[in-house]
């Protein structure tokens, strides 16, 4: 089955500074690549995401890309703002059932 | 668009009680949600996928008897967690997938349940 690995675990930038998070899977079959913002106590909720007929996505200051020959993708924020600062988890779509694999989460923290 | 409602937001009970957990698509039908688990600094951990009109699919090692999952329409799911144990306290989430997204799916805010 399809298998996501995400890092790294803790990410800390300073304010203004742009921050990466990457995620490598497994199933070269994949097709749907979501990013999710978790803030604390709260459900997640979809930031940004990306299809595999597609390299990069923007949308202001988050921006995706993938690497479909390296099964791999990234979440782009720049010039950070504290506001940031939360779990961002990825994902990817099980094609045999359409549920999401999630990757382990990473907490970003935005230096003031 | 695309927003997902729980209730309540957090909830205390006693062990052995049994507590309801509502989940609404309030813009948009959904034929499928979704329930979660999670644990603190942990990543959603899937419990069920719960489909209008039929019986929910549990995951491997989620009890069906002690997790009642009920989809009576295409905006309301509940999960009812029946004879609470402290272990059972958790950050419950749910999720729902818009007709004719096979991907997508949109999440509410969670559910606090804490068992004493």
């Amino acid at each position: 089955g399809e298998n996501v690995e995400q890092h790294p675990s803790t990410l800390s930038v300073q304010e203004g500074d742009s921050a990466v998070i990457k995620c490598t899977y497994s199933d070269s079959a994949s097709n749907y690549f979501p990013w999710y913002k978790q803030e604390l106590g709260k459900g997640p909720q979809l930031i940004i995401d990306i299809r595999s007929n597609v390299g990069e996505k923007k949308d202001q200051r988050i921006a995706v890309t993938l690497n479909k020959t390296a099964k791999h993708f990234s979440l782009h924020i720049t010039e950070t703002q504290p506001e940031d600062s939360a779990v961002y988890f990825c994902a990817v779509i099980d094609d045999s059932n359409y549920q999401l694999i999630w990757g382990a989460g990473t907490k970003l923290i935005i230096k003031p | 668009g695309a927003v997902v409602s729980q209730h309540p937001s957090w909830v205390i009970c006693k062990s052995g009680t049994s507590v309801k957990i509502e989940c609404r698509s309030l813009d948009f039908q959904a034929t499928t949600m979704f329930w979660y688990r999670q644990f603190p600094k942990k990543s959603l951990m899937l419990m069920a996928t719960s489909n209008e009109g039929s019986k929910a699919t549990y995951e491997q090692g989620v009890e069906k008897d002690k997790f009642l999952i009920n989809h009576a329409s295409l905006t309301l799911s509940t999960l009812t967690v029946t004879s609470a144990h402290p272990e059972d306290s958790s950050f419950y989430i749910c999720s729902a997938r818009p007709p004719g997204l096979a991907n997508e799916q949109y999440f509410g805010p969670g559910t606090r349940l804490t068992v004493t």
